[in-house]
């Protein structure tokens, strides 16, 4: 069992809607959490980063911690073609700097 | 343009060759980490850096891998007697240590193929 699991997608939704991206992990030593958009060919690029359990908003994008289910979720609001990309959630600080990375999820926004 | 870059951004090498890959972090961020993403997965740990000294390792890093910074400043990452599986991208991505913030910043990657 890898330590984050993600659902690949892809997942594909009208312009507009309200996209919801989700990650599950094992690690009950994660202490941060991060959310990376990766365009094809590309480095990831941060998005948000939420410590221990709560929700942080940014902009169109929500991120939210619950550590007692060890789930992860990002929102993003008003979702846009240039939006389209994939998405990887990411955590760390149990004893170490290393983030651990999900497989990511597609994301494809229609016009 | 004040981001991680990487240097060179493709590579191409035959099987057996050795290849180099260079990493300039963000100016004042002292810590430094590689990662390796093959197509279809995330970015896997490789190996980290705070200033000089390189402070934890994966198992992924076999012996022919080598990693170096040497005044603190760039990286450099060296693939020995490459192999077809070597081929991915190498990213490399740096932070500045704060209080419950560890945010890291990557860089475009370099992309291997091994032929």
């Amino acid at each position: 069992q890898k330590e984050v699991e993600q659902d690949p997608g892809p997942l594909s939704v009208p312009e507009g809607a309200i996209v919801s991206l989700n990650c599950t992990y094992s690690n009950s030593a994660f202490q941060y959490f991060m959310w990376y958009r990766q365009y094809s060919r590309k480095g990831p690029e941060l998005l948000m980063y939420t410590y221990s359990s709560g929700n942080k908003e940014d902009g169109r994008f929500t991120a939210q911690v619950d550590k007692s289910s060890k789930y992860i979720s990002l929102f993003i609001r008003d979702s846009q073609p240039s939006d389209s990309a994939t998405y990887l959630c990411a955590g760390g600080g149990d004893s170490s700097y290393k983030l651990i990375f999900g497989s990511g999820t597609r994301l494809l926004v229609r016009p | 343009d004040t981001g991680v870059s990487q240097n060179p951004r493709h590579k191409i090498t035959k099987r057996g060759q050795n290849v180099t890959f260079r990493c300039d972090p963000i100016s004042e961020h002292n810590r430094l980490y590689w990662y390796r993403q093959t197509l279809g997965q995330g970015p896997e740990f490789l190996t980290y850096f705070q200033n000089e000294a390189q402070l934890e390792k994966s198992r992924l890093l076999s012996d022919r891998f080598s990693a170096e910074r040497p005044k603190g400043s760039f990286s450099t990452l060296e693939i020995q007697r490459t192999e077809q599986g070597d081929s991915a991208m190498y990213l490399c991505a740096s932070s500045f240590p704060s209080f419950h913030q560890e945010t890291q910043y990557f860089g475009p990657g370099t992309r291997l193929l091994v032929l």
